[in-house]
């Protein structure tokens, strides 16, 4: 079953904060999270292995609640750079599946 | 730095031909992937493979199968082509089990 991601779309100011989440109606043992520029293809971000774990590089971290079978994408003071479709993808047997995307614009 | 390569970039078929996608990846990784992105839809599994000769049916096989003859090679095959499979096609790479996936930069297919 495919993760929900929300929100659909957000549009930002460089520098304000977004946060973006997946939920699985089924228990979670990873997730990964992708970003997708227009145009090109999806960039790996970050895998988050276990529950409770938090991952972060440069400004974008993430969390995993294995009991609310859900995580989420923490940008901070965001760049224009950051602008694209963020997907999270939740672990099967050897294979993810991937949730709808979220589409996020930063604004100069 | 990995490398998956799609063989076009764009592709026009018309309804009926039987269409070939190829990917190459040049990391050794033993799983392979299809998947089609349109919007709204986020990126959903075709057919994936863990080895050589090895398939496995994705989300939405219906009306595809696929090759995977050679380790850096898997290729998505359309028997019929049909308008409803006019998309952006993904192939990405990965190591097991669920390390991160390699996308090549797909191919926008065009069913007319």
């Amino acid at each position: 079953q495919q993760p929900v991601q929300s929100p659909q779309a957000v549009i930002l100011r460089e520098g304000e904060d977004a946060v973006i989440n997946c939920s699985s109606s089924k228990a979670l043992y990873s997730v990964h999270w992708y970003r997708q520029k227009h145009g090109e293809a999806p960039v790996f971000l970050m895998i988050l292995l276990k529950g409770g774990e938090q991952k972060g590089h440069d400004k974008i971290s993430a969390s995993f609640n294995e009991k609310k079978q859900q995580s989420s994408l923490y940008l901070t003071a965001s760049q224009l750079s950051y602008s694209g479709t963020y997907f999270c993808g939740t672990e099967g047997a050897q294979k993810l599946v991937f949730g709808q995307g979220t589409r996020l614009t930063i604004n100069p | 730095d990995v490398k998956v390569t799609q063989s076009s970039r764009y592709l026009v078929k018309r309804t009926g031909e039987k269409v070939f996608l190829e990917c190459v990846q040049d990391m050794d990784h033993e799983n392979m992937f299809w998947y089609r992105q349109d919007p709204g839809l986020g990126l959903r599994l075709i057919y994936f493979s863990y080895d050589v000769k090895m398939k496995e049916k994705g989300d939405i096989p219906e009306g595809y199968s696929v090759s995977r003859e050679k380790k850096e090679r898997f290729s998505l095959i359309l028997e019929s082509a049909s308008t409803n499979q006019t998309s952006m096609y993904l192939c990405a790479s990965s190591l097991p089990p669920n390390q991160p996936q390699h996308f090549g930069d797909g191919t926008r297919l065009s069913i007319l």
